[in-house]
């Protein structure tokens, strides 16, 4: 079974600053994609970033970036110039890619990350 | 565009009572998932549907069970409900396909008293 692990329960910055949310995961399969969910209070759920494992290149958005590391299994997200609005829990999401089956999301335990002015 | 919708907002219940939540999908979107989001926790796959069939299912008991309709709204049924059943219950909705999001609804909070 997949799992995701995020180890860092509650993250704080200041705003204009950068911050790293850390997240590793655990499969045996070579196909399967990754993503970044942030939760704010008003509790929905929103797509940050998503990478294909396939993908050597690290995926982008705006202020937002992964570093994946698939040989390690690594997958962590830096968000730059950090805005008040970014406060927020943020989920560390698996999903296989393999055909067939249901597309459930794994996540992991979340990141609470605070925002100081 | 109308986004994922459900309802209630909140619902508070008893120890053995049944409840029945609701999610309506995202325009054009075939496929339902259901999630259960403990307090502190990340969210836990329920079961999804496609087309009106269940295809897939997490570690949950038979007494959650689901529907999906013909408009691709769908049911989440909860009986005999425990105390640990308390949680934010969380809807999301996609098109079939590897390289589709899920768009999740704003959940509905069930206490179990």
């Amino acid at each position: 079974a997949q799992t995701v692990t995020q180890s860092q329960p509650e993250m704080s910055v200041q705003e204009a600053e950068t911050v790293t949310l850390s997240c590793t995961y655990d499969t045996s399969e070579s196909d399967y994609y990754l993503f970044w969910y942030k939760q704010p209070p008003s509790r929905q759920m929103i797509l940050v970033i998503r990478q294909e494992a396939y993908k050597q290149q690290n995926a982008t958005e705006n202020r937002f970036s992964v570093n994946f590391q698939k040989a390690a299994k690594s997958f962590s997200l830096k968000i730059s110039d950090s805005q008040l609005g970014d406060a927020a829990m943020y989920f560390c999401a698996y999903r296989r890619g393999t055909q067939g089956g249901s597309e459930k999301l794994v996540f992991g335990k979340g990141t609470k990350l605070t925002v100081n002015p | 565009e109308t986004g994922v919708t459900q309802s209630p907002t909140h619902l508070i219940k008893t120890r053995g009572q049944q409840v029945t939540l609701r999610c309506s999908s995202q325009s054009g979107h075939n496929t339902v998932s259901w999630y259960q989001q403990a307090l502190g926790q990340g969210p836990q796959f329920i079961f999804q549907y496609y087309r009106e069939e269940e295809n897939g299912r997490g570690n949950f008991p038979p007494r959650f069970s689901g529907l999906q309709f013909p408009n691709y709204s769908s049911e989440l049924n909860v009986n005999a409900l425990e105390l640990d059943d308390s949680a934010l219950y969380l809807c999301a909705s996609s098109m079939t396909g590897f390289y589709n999001e899920q768009f999740f609804g704003p959940g509905t909070r069930l206490t179990v008293l």
